[in-house]
């Protein structure tokens, strides 16, 4: 079955240390997403890919990095910058938002079951 | 910008009561409009949308219209069970951009 995959689900980061968080998907969707979600503060976008080799910053995207060298990859780091990253992490994809131009915006995002990131 | 306003919760129903979430939405242009559902340590599941004014999106007895005049999207449930228990998002989509989301509203339905 297609979907999106998520890993870990839960990971434990000690202060000043990097951690990557994985996101792959077999949905051959060009487009991906990473959200965070904090209690009480719904989902915020951190950062987004359209296509392989191009990123966009999200509302949230100071302390966090991301890399889109695959279609099918596109993994987020949490840098020691981010000071407060505990959170639920959720990855997204998308059809394409730009090779069509009509009717990119009936496209539902599809996600991954998240992963929890937690501070030592 | 675009922004999409739901009501607060938590909302505590019994079991087979009527449901009703508020969901209004600011965008330009002709957005979409999409209801999520999230479970419990779980990510989001896409439970229903609409792509234009007066479409009605439905799935597993939830019911939601798009409504451009009163720019509301409002979630719907005849009878609600205790399975749907969860949190709900609104969201929405215009052109080329990323969803859009509400800040979630939590349901819990007693048996």
């Amino acid at each position: 079955d297609g979907g999106i995959t998520q890993s870990p689900k839960y990971l434990f980061r000690k202060e000043g240390q990097n951690v990557t968080l994985s996101c792959e998907q077999n949905l051959n969707h060009d487009a991906m997403y990473w959200y965070r979600q904090d209690p009480g503060q719904g989902l915020r976008l951190i950062y987004y890919s359209q296509i392989v080799n191009d990123f966009q910053k999200g509302d949230i995207a100071e302390g966090y990095s991301v890399s889109r060298e695959k279609k099918e990859s596109f993994p987020l780091t949490v840098t020691s910058a981010q000071k407060n990253p505990t959170a639920f992490y959720l990855c997204a994809s998308s059809i394409d938002l730009w090779r069509q131009s009509l009717g990119n915006s009936n496209q539902p995002q599809h996600f991954g079951d998240g992963t929890r990131l937690s501070i030592l | 910008g675009n922004s999409v306003t739901q009501m607060e919760g938590p909302v505590t129903l019994s079991e087979e009561a009527f449901l009703t979430i508020n969901c209004t939405y600011t965008a330009t242009g002709y957005p979409s409009l999409f209801w999520y559902v999230q479970y419990p340590g779980e990510g989001l599941q896409l439970l229903l949308k609409a792509t234009k004014a007066d479409d009605k999106g439905s799935n597993k007895g939830f019911e939601a219209t798009y409504r451009k005049e009163t720019t509301s999207f409002h979630l719907e449930k005849g009878s609600v069970q205790v399975s749907d228990s969860a949190v709900y998002f609104c969201a929405l989509r215009s052109g080329n951009t990323p969803l859009v989301f509400g800040k979630g509203t939590r349901l819990s339905v007693i048996a």
